[in-house]
């Protein structure tokens, strides 16, 4: 049974980078597509982006070009990096995985981390 | 971007109702459309992939159904376990959309 936790500071200051990690354990890294979803407070699901174990990205044009993903197989995490925040990325952000079979529907959450952006 | 529009908003029902949960995307997804139950202070939880497959845990009183544009998510004799948010999300093509929502109220 694959777990994931997210882990980073639950205050950041405006105009700063925001800088997640995601723990992945009981389950292989090289299986999945590691991604990152958000949610405002009372508000809906916004997908931010996913990187695979080869390297290769993709993130929400929304966010322009603010996200950076990072993977390390060596300690099973991968990370969010999201520049620039302001109040509008005060969310939970959740990790997810979703398993390299072509579909990319998430089977695996991690319970979410509250970040605020607040001066 | 696939823009994905859930209909309704919101839905009061009671124990033992069936309810439908309708999403619709703004252009053909084929199947690539996932249905998800969040209650509050939760993660999002997996409930039917690729339109109407089942995932592995989830009760068959759960059942979706739908191609391309138009896709439903329907529960029979709800249970009150089922009252949550529910949301669609296409992964056809990035960014990988969700739906609104559809808050589930008991009546």
């Amino acid at each position: 049974q694959v777990q994931l936790q997210e882990s980073g500071p639950g205050l950041v200051k405006p105009s700063e980078t925001l800088s997640l990690t995601c723990t992945v354990s009981g389950g292989s890294i090289s299986d999945y597509y590691w991604s990152w979803i958000r949610q405002p407070p009372g508000k809906g699901l916004e997908w931010i982006g996913y990187i695979y174990y080869s390297g290769s990205t993709s993130d929400n044009p929304s966010l322009k070009s603010r996200v950076t993903m990072s993977l390390d197989t060596s300690k099973s995490q991968f990370s969010l990096k999201l520049s620039s925040v302001t109040a509008a990325d005060t969310a939970v952000y959740y990790c997810a995985g979703a398993y390299n079979n072509g579909w990319y529907y998430f089977d695996q959450w991690g319970q979410g981390i509250l970040v605020t952006v607040f001066s | 971007d696939i823009q994905m529009t859930q209909s309704p908003s919101s839905l009061s029902a009671s124990v033992g109702d069936r309810v439908t949960i309708t999403c619709r995307a703004s252009q053909s997804i084929g199947t690539y459309l996932h249905w998800y139950q969040q209650k509050p202070g939760n993660a999002p939880k997996l409930l039917i992939y690729a339109a109407s497959s089942l995932q592995s845990g989830v009760p068959s009183r759960f059942s979706g159904s739908g191609s391309g544009t138009d896709f439903t998510l329907t529960i029979n004799s709800l249970q009150p376990e089922d009252f949550a948010t529910y949301y669609c999300q296409q992964t056809y093509s990035a960014p990988h959309t969700f739906g609104q929502g559809t808050q589930l109220e008991i009546k």
